[in-house]
């Protein structure tokens, strides 16, 4: 079972704009991580946070994390069309374990 | 260095056939993982391994799938039988150990089951 949900499901912007997304779980966590993949094909791990941090940031990301609420967003500042992809977040459900969302298609605009 | 790889890209293959897939993962990385993913959806957990013994097997489908590992090195997921429904992209990740969660995924292999 899924245990994070990201929204939107798809969010289209113009380029320069800030995209913002969510993710919520269920259960207490460890950490929780984003993920960005193009074109269906292989992941690539943006920014890990841990369940004691509420806000990380990395280049022009800036995630944040409220365990009160089980939910983390992630905000891309100035937007550009490389960041075009889907973004997953992922909780880790054990030790080895990591549990996936259905991620947010990020459209951005030229 | 380099990344997981993972081979084929894509396969073709018609329902009722046997397909294996290949993953090579980063020297050194001990754990690795099998996921599948359907087309709009997200991660489906099959298994993983740490070194070349699986302690969890609980996401694959059924028993036409089977996995191996040799070592800490290569892996390959094997479809006997293979049936429409298991048309996704399998994706492979692998890790230094299973305690640091941030995994690095290959390029994954889109199979088609005609």
């Amino acid at each position: 079972s899924q245990q994070g949900e990201e929204d939107p499901q798809a969010l289209s912007i113009q380029e320069g704009e800030n995209a913002t997304m969510n993710c919520s779980y269920k259960t207490s966590i460890n950490n929780l991580q984003w993920y960005r993949q193009n074109s269906g094909r292989g992941l690539v791990h943006l920014i890990l946070i841990r369940s004691n941090e509420r806000e990380k940031h990395s280049g022009r990301l800036r995630v944040t994390l409220d365990t009160s609420k089980k939910s983390s967003s992630l905000l891309i500042t100035a937007s550009r069309a490389a960041d075009t992809a889907s973004y997953f977040c992922a909780t880790d459900l054990s030790n080895y374990q990591l549990i996936w969302g259905a991620g947010t298609k990020l459209i951005i605009k030229p | 260095g380099a990344g997981v790889s993972q081979s084929p890209s894509n396969k073709v293959t018609e329902k009722g056939k046997d397909v294996e897939l290949r993953c090579d993962p980063i020297s050194g990385h001990t754990a690795l993982y099998w996921y599948r993913q359907r087309l709009g959806q997200g991660l489906e957990f099959l298994i993983y391994f740490q070194g070349n013994s699986a302690p969890d097997k609980s996401g694959l489908p059924s028993d036409r799938f089977s996995a191996e590992r040799t070592g800490e090195s290569v892996s390959t997921l094997t479809i006997q039988r293979t049936q429409q429904e298991d048309s996704a992209v399998y994706l492979c990740a692998s890790s230094p150990r299973a305690s640091e969660h941030t995994q690095y995924f290959g390029p994954g292999t889109r199979l088609t089951v005609l």
